[in-house]
């Protein structure tokens, strides 16, 4: 069965830092990876797609990279903004459990003026 | 492009009652998915609709059902409430395998 974790569970920053978010899952045979952010009380907003055969994906001051083999993900947010306050989920999708996404818990960042 | 719609937005039900809720996904995708979110947790998947039938299912009981229309548009109902069925509901579209959608979700209380 697979399992995704993500840490920290929390963050809480001050505006301008450049942090790192961690995701990790259990199985590696992995289809692809996304990373989601997702507002209170809102939906999720796609923000990186990371195909199994690559290694990283930017948008903007967003950078994700992948690790199948350590079964590791990562997100980087380069100057934080007041406005990326949010949390953040992972999510792996692979051919052994179907198309669905199987996500992470989320990490909950606030980035302080 | 509209994206993926959700109805209702909110809904209050009490134990034992019945909901259905709606979801068209977005302009040419074939694919819809449903997925419950717990507060403080990553969504769960229930079940994924593809041409009109469902394709894949979750860990979720049959009191969890569906339907796919032939304009790919879908409905998740849950019967006979629990409490601890209160939670936000995600829709999801896609192009068969390829990148999912989310809508902006249902949020359902069980009283």
């Amino acid at each position: 069965k697979q399992e995704v974790t993500q840490i920290p569970a929390a963050l809480s920053v001050p505006e301008g830092e450049n942090l790192v978010l961690n995701c990790s899952f259990t199985d590696s045979a992995i289809y692809n990876l996304q990373w989601f952010r997702q507002d209170p009380g809102k939906g999720l907003t796609s923000l990186l797609l990371i195909q199994s055969s690559q290694r990283e994906q930017t948008s903007g001051r967003l950078n994700a990279s992948l690790d199948k083999s350590s079964g590791r993900s990562t997100l980087y947010i380069a100057a934080s903004q007041p406005g990326d306050s949010a949390t953040y989920l992972c999510a792996v999708r692979h051919g052994n459990y179907g198309q669905n996404f199987v996500f992470g818990p989320g990490t909950r960042l606030s980035v302080l003026p | 492009d509209a994206g993926v719609t959700q109805s209702p937005t909110h809904l209050i039900k009490t134990r034992g009652q019945q909901v259905t809720l709606r979801c068209s996904p977005k302009s040419g995708h074939d694919t819809v998915s449903w997925y419950q979110q717990a507060l403080g947790q990553g969504p769960q998947f229930i079940f994924q609709y593809y041409e009109e039938e469902e394709r894949q299912r979750g860990n979720f009981p049959d009191r969890f059902s569906g339907h796919q229309f032939p304009n790919y548009s879908s409905e998740l109902n849950v019967n006979a409430l629990l409490l601890g069925d209160s939670a936000l509901y995600l829709c999801a579209s896609s192009l068969d395998e390829y990148e999912q959608y989310f809508g902006p979700g249902t949020r359902l209380t069980v009283t």
